[in-house]
């Protein structure tokens, strides 16, 4: 079965600093792989996404996305955080079986950017 | 930028009352999910929806649970009977293809609160 681990609850990073915030996945084949990211009372807003071609994908707002094939890992970053980024932020993979887009999703993981 | 609507933002039910969900996806997108969101716990997949009918449902969704595309706008989520457990956050989604790369857009969601 496909599953999605974000393995830290929160990450917590000094404005101006990198921040990363962690992702793997299970699946089965290739994966398409997704970061969203909801700020309080929104909804998940699209940030990036993985495909295929180059392992790094940028996204909005400065973000971007390592693909790691070995590591099963979708680690995103962002060289310099700012305060505003503070959100929770979610993985998620499609299936790569099926027509349907059904997204699976990580836990989530709480970015706190302090100034 | 066009957004996905939901109303209402929050509903508060009797336990066992129906309740409705709605959602008004962008104009231009042929699929539509339903998701939701328990406290503190990941966005689960409920359904996804093409061409006026389901096409992929997860066992959450069970027989208690129906959508709808009453005319060319609106998508619905109709719960029957409402049980304590169905107290969640649910989101609808659209997409503009099946295409598994596509991103899907989320509205605000509804909170659900069910007495």
């Amino acid at each position: 079965a496909q599953s999605v681990a974000q393995p830290e609850d929160q990450v917590n990073v000094a404005e101006g600093n990198p921040l990363t915030v962690k992702c793997t996945y299970s699946v089965s084949g290739n994966p398409y792989l997704f970061w969203y990211v909801q700020y309080p009372n929104r909804g998940l807003q699209f940030l990036l996404k993985y495909i295929t071609g180059d392992n790094l994908v940028k996204g909005s707002y400065g973000f971007e996305a390592e693909f790691n094939k070995s590591q099963t890992s979708f680690h995103l970053k962002k060289p310099s955080a700012l305060v505003s980024d503070s959100a929770l932020y979610f993985c998620a993979v499609t299936r790569t079986s099926g027509n349907t887009g059904k997204l699976i999703f990580g836990q989530g993981t709480t970015l706190q950017v302090k100034p | 930028e066009p957004e996905v609507t939901q109303t209402p933002s929050h509903q508060v039910t009797q336990m066992g009352q129906e309740v409705i969900l709605r959602c008004v996806p962008i104009s231009n997108h042929l699929y539509f999910y339903w998701y939701r969101q328990i406290l503190g716990q990941k966005v689960e997949f409920l359904v996804s929806f093409y061409n006026n009918e389901i096409s992929e449902k997860s066992e959450i969704f069970d027989d208690q649970f129906s959508v709808e595309r009453p005319d060319g706008s609106n998508f619905t989520l109709k719960i029957r009977s409402t049980k304590l457990e169905d107290s969640a956050m649910y989101f609808c989604a659209s997409s503009e293809g099946s295409d598994r790369g596509q991103p899907q857009h989320f509205g605000d969601g509804t909170r659900l609160s069910i007495l």
